[in-house]
């Protein structure tokens, strides 16, 4: 039960959009509503950004969204701001005939030009 | 205000039993909307969920550490636990205690995290 795959890096310039892609399988990703995506600073505990695919907590901006298609969840970060440059993680819930668990991806870093 | 503490040593030889409390406030550990995990993150490494339980006792682990690791809950003391065995180098790692929230499957609280070195 490997991490979900995720690119390691992506970079854009301020104001630009990016897209974050979170690869897994039937079992999890794509079997379930249950993917959100957490944004880390160093040092820092990461913060959610998106849950259940689509639905952002209050707070967080309109420029972060979610998406899935098949076995691959989606980050779209528009609007490129500077506080933008930090880790993001995907998160999943994962199911087979063992059990249960949640899975993250293996991170990427977006970096702001 | 929910608050989450992790306690334990932060040093451990290889080969023994990596042992971490969370000491949560704020809440109580009995709810039913709620699961307690942990999540390491070694040096300059990505996240990785260890597992967590309910307060009933039940637990849930990743598939790749569920022959080490053990989460058990004490409820009288608002505290959950982790012990990891037989450590190796690998398992170093910054150590975050959290709360998963049941119904969503997210982890809306997270203590500050203790770095671990596994070392002789």
């Amino acid at each position: 039960q490997s991490a979900l795959t995720q690119p390691r890096s992506v970079s854009g310039s301020p104001g630009q959009s990016v897209t974050i892609s979170c690869t897994g399988t039937s079992s999890d990703v794509g079997g379930y509503k249950y993917v959100s995506w957490y944004q880390q600073h160093p040092g820092k505990v990461p913060k959610l950004l998106i849950y259940e695919v689509t639905k952002r907590p209050s707070g967080v901006p309109d420029r972060f969204s979610g998406s899935k298609s098949g076995n691959t969840a989606s980050l779209t970060i528009s609007g490129l701001q500077a506080e933008d440059d930090a880790d993001y993680y995907c998160f999943s819930f994962a199911e087979n005939s063992a059990g249960s668990w949640m899975v993250f991806g293996g991170g990427t870093k977006l970096t702001v030009l | 205000q929910l608050q989450l503490q992790e306690s334990g040593p932060g040093l451990v030889k290889p080969s023994e039993t990596l042992p971490l409390t969370c000491t949560v406030s704020g809440d109580s550990i009995s709810s039913s909307s709620h699961y307690w995990g942990w999540i390491r993150q070694p040096p300059g490494k990505g996240l990785e969920w260890i597992g967590s339980i309910y307060h009933s006792g039940d637990t849930y682990y990743n598939p790749s550490l569920k022959s080490r690791v053990i989460i058990s809950v004490d409820t009288s003391k608002n505290q959950f636990s982790l012990k990891l065995s037989s450590v190796t180098a690998a398992d170093t790692a910054v150590y975050y205690c959290a709360r998963e929230v049941g119904v969503t499957k997210i982890i809306d609280s997270w203590g500050q995290g203790t770095l671990v070195i596994v070392s002789s």
